[in-house]
């Protein structure tokens, strides 16, 4: 079966400076990993990804993520956090069962960025 | 492109009654995904469609049921709402390069 962590419910960074959120995975095959921002009262929008290739990926609004394979973990980073980054963020892995792709969300960490 | 889109955004229902949530989608998408949003809960799978006319259970399906009769549409149906129900409701589908889109959301509360 396959799982994801995000071990901080929330993260707090001053506007300007670097950003990291947490995300660790399991899974039995090789992941396909995900971030998704939720603005308050939106639904979620797509960040970034890693299916395969280079481990660092870039996304959206100048976040980037590190896929760690010995670690499992693919951790979100910006080098400079702006208020508007304020969120809920969202790590997901995808899975195949039986054919199947099947998703699986981290339980979500806010981001609250202080100007 | 609406993109997805879910009718209604909000409800209120008293316990008993029934209800059909409504998602559409005009990207041709094949995986489309019902969820629930709960505080401290993050997002869970009620049920899941690979394709037209085909439906799958996920991870908290007990108490919903969906039907996928033409590939843009996907509806979640409430026969009997409980108050454990009071939830935000999430619909999304998949494209090809396996990036979900949502939907905005629909807020139901039952009393």
């Amino acid at each position: 079966a396959q799982s994801v962590a995000q071990p901080e419910d929330q993260v707090n960074v001053a506007e300007g400076n670097p950003l990291t959120v947490k995300c660790t995975y399991s899974v039995s095959g090789n992941p396909y990993l995900f971030w998704y921002v939720q603005y308050p009262n939106r639904g979620l929008q797509f960040l970034l990804k890693y299916i395969t290739g280079d481990n660092l990926v870039k996304g959206s609004y100048g976040f980037e993520a590190e896929f760690n394979k010995s670690q499992t973990s693919f951790h979100l980073k910006k080098p400079s956090a702006l208020v508007s980054d304020s969120a809920l963020y969202f790590c997901a892995v995808r899975d195949w069962t039986g054919g199947r792709s099947i998703p699986t969300f981290g339980r979500g960490t806010s981001l609250i960025v202080h100007p | 492109n609406a993109g997805v889109t879910q009718t209604p955004k909000f409800r209120v229902l008293k316990t008993g009654q029934s209800m059909t949530l409504l998602c559409a989608q005009d990207m041709n998408h094949e995986y489309m995904y019902w969820y629930r949003q709960d505080p401290g809960m993050g997002l869970r799978l009620i049920h899941y469609s690979v394709g037209e006319g085909t439906t799958a259970k996920g991870e908290v399906p007990d108490g919903y049921n969906v039907s996928r009769l033409k590939k843009q549409n996907f509806l979640l149906g409430l026969e009997s709402a409980a108050p454990s129900q009071t939830s935000v409701y999430f619909c999304a589908s998949t494209t090809q390069s396996y990036e979900q889109y949502f939907g905005p959301g629909t807020r139901l509360t039952v009393t």
